[in-house]
């Protein structure tokens, strides 16, 4: 059975830092997967989606990776800014099945 | 366009009520999904749905219906209301041909944060 993790459940950084987010999965039969971020009383906004047979993606300050036969994904925010602050989720579609299999997300506190 | 919507924003219910959590979305959708997202936990998939008339369940559906009689709208009906569904209940869509939405893309509605007592 797909697991996701993501470790720190929570982070705390100063402005202006870069910083590394993990996401972790453990059955590396993955059709795709894709990060999203979480403000308070909103729903989810899609970030990046890397398909299984890229290595990355990047929009603007952020990029992620995928390492498939590590079963490891990571999103890089570049310059930090209190703006990035938000609970940040990765979500694994396994090859054959529609459904998304969600890490529990990382908050992150952009401190200014 | 509105996206998806949901109603209500807020919800509290006593043990053993029912209701029915509304979700609409504008965008000619074919696909649509209930998650619950619960402290600690990553959001877990209730029911789906691959157009009108269709529909299935996902990771965690007793306690829970719905239907799909219309593209436009999905609802999740709680039968009788128990203090373990007290979650924040999420609607999300994708899929649409015209609109250039593939099915990897899913747009969020706002949550619907439900308490039972």
């Amino acid at each position: 059975k797909q697991e996701v993790t993501q470790i720190p459940a929570a982070l705390s950084v100063p402005e202006g830092e870069n910083l590394v987010l993990n996401c972790s999965f453990t059955d590396s039969a993955i059709y795709n997967l894709q990060w999203f971020r979480q403000d308070p009383g909103k729903g989810l906004t899609s970030l990046l989606l890397i398909q299984s047979s890229q290595r990355e993606q990047t929009s603007g300050r952020l990029n992620a990776s995928l390492d498939k036969s590590s079963g490891r994904s990571t999103l890089y925010i570049a310059a930090s800014q209190p703006g990035d602050s938000a609970t940040y989720l990765c979500a694994v579609k396994p090859d054959s099945n529609y459904q998304l299999i969600w890490g529990a997300g990382t908050k992150l506190i952009i401190k200014p | 366009n509105a996206g998806v919507t949901q109603t209500p924003k807020f919800q509290v219910l006593k043990t053993g009520q029912s209701m029915t959590l509304q979700c609409a979305q504008d965008m000619n959708h074919e696909y649509m999904s209930w998650y619950r997202q619960d402290p600690g936990m990553g959001l877990r998939l209730i029911h789906y749905s691959v157009g009108a008339g269709i529909t299935d369940q996902g990771e965690v559906p007793n306690g829970y219906n719905v239907s799909r009689s219309t593209t436009e709208d999905f609802p999740l009906r709680l039968l009788s209301a128990a203090p373990s569904q007290t979650s924040v209940y999420f609607c999300a869509s994708s899929y649409s041909k015209a609109s250039g939405h593939s099915y990897n893309e899913q747009f969020f509605g706002p949550g619907t944060r439900l308490t039972v007592l």
